[in-house]
């Protein structure tokens, strides 16, 4: 079993809708969680940081569900500049190797 | 600041050649690290660093070489190229070793023929 899964998508959606997706993990000892962005063929960059109690950026929620062992990301107002491949990342407390999930396709179209 | 730089950008290589990727970071950042991404498989680490003289094996090391003579600098050698080591190759720097943000580079795809 993979320690990071994701729906790959692609999800396709109009501008101005909510999107939302999943990642679940496998190790229960997971302490650090962050949704990374990756545009196609760049490198990913961190879009936001998952915390306990849930936390928004903008049009952006991230939340985590620790009994059932997923995170979530929910983007509100959808635009054409968030078409891109969305990175779940998991870390484990004085572990210094990430994981990475295969990654969730995000399409928006006009 | 430029970050997290790589070269070269794109690569061909004979299958048994070998070749250095290079990878350096102006953040005076301790945490260095590199991964490989493949269609459908998300990134894997490769080998990371946590200061100067000290490197570890990531998931995948195999067929793969690195040195940390420096905080700057993190090399990734391919001691003999082979087609499964086709990929695009991604070095990270972090300030921290506890899973705070990772910097990546802009990567270097290579083709192993």
């Amino acid at each position: 079993r993979k320690e990071v899964e994701q729906d790959p998508g692609p999800f396709n959606v109009p501008e101005g809708a909510t999107v939302a997706f999943n990642c679940t993990y496998s190790n229960s000892a997971s302490q650090s969680f962050f949704w990374y962005r990756q545009d196609c063929r760049k490198e990913p960059k961190l879009l936001m940081s998952v915390y306990s109690s849930g936390n928004e950026d903008g049009r952006f929620t991230a939340q985590l569900n620790r009994a059932s062992q997923y995170i979530s990301l929910l983007i509100r107002d959808s635009k054409l500049s968030d078409s891109a491949t969305y990175l779940c990342v998991v870390n484990t407390f004085n572990d210094y190797k990430l994981s990475f999930g295969a990654g969730t396709t995000v399409t928006v179209r006009a | 600041n430029a970050g997290v730089t790589q070269t070269p950008k794109f690569q061909v290589l004979k299958t048994g050649q070998s070749m250095t990727l290079q990878c350096a970071q102006d953040m005076n950042h301790e945490y260095m690290s590199w991964y490989r991404q493949d269609p459908g498989m998300g990134l894997r680490l490769i080998h990371y660093s946590v200061g100067a003289g000290i490197t570890d094996q990531g998931e995948v090391p195999n067929g793969y070489n690195v040195s940390r003579s420096t905080t700057e600098d993190f090399p990734l050698r391919l001691l003999s190229a082979a087609p499964s080591q086709t990929s695009v190759y991604f070095c990270a720097s972090s300030p921290g070793l506890s899973g705070e943000t990772q910097y990546f580079g802009p990567g270097t795809r290579l083709l192993v023929l």
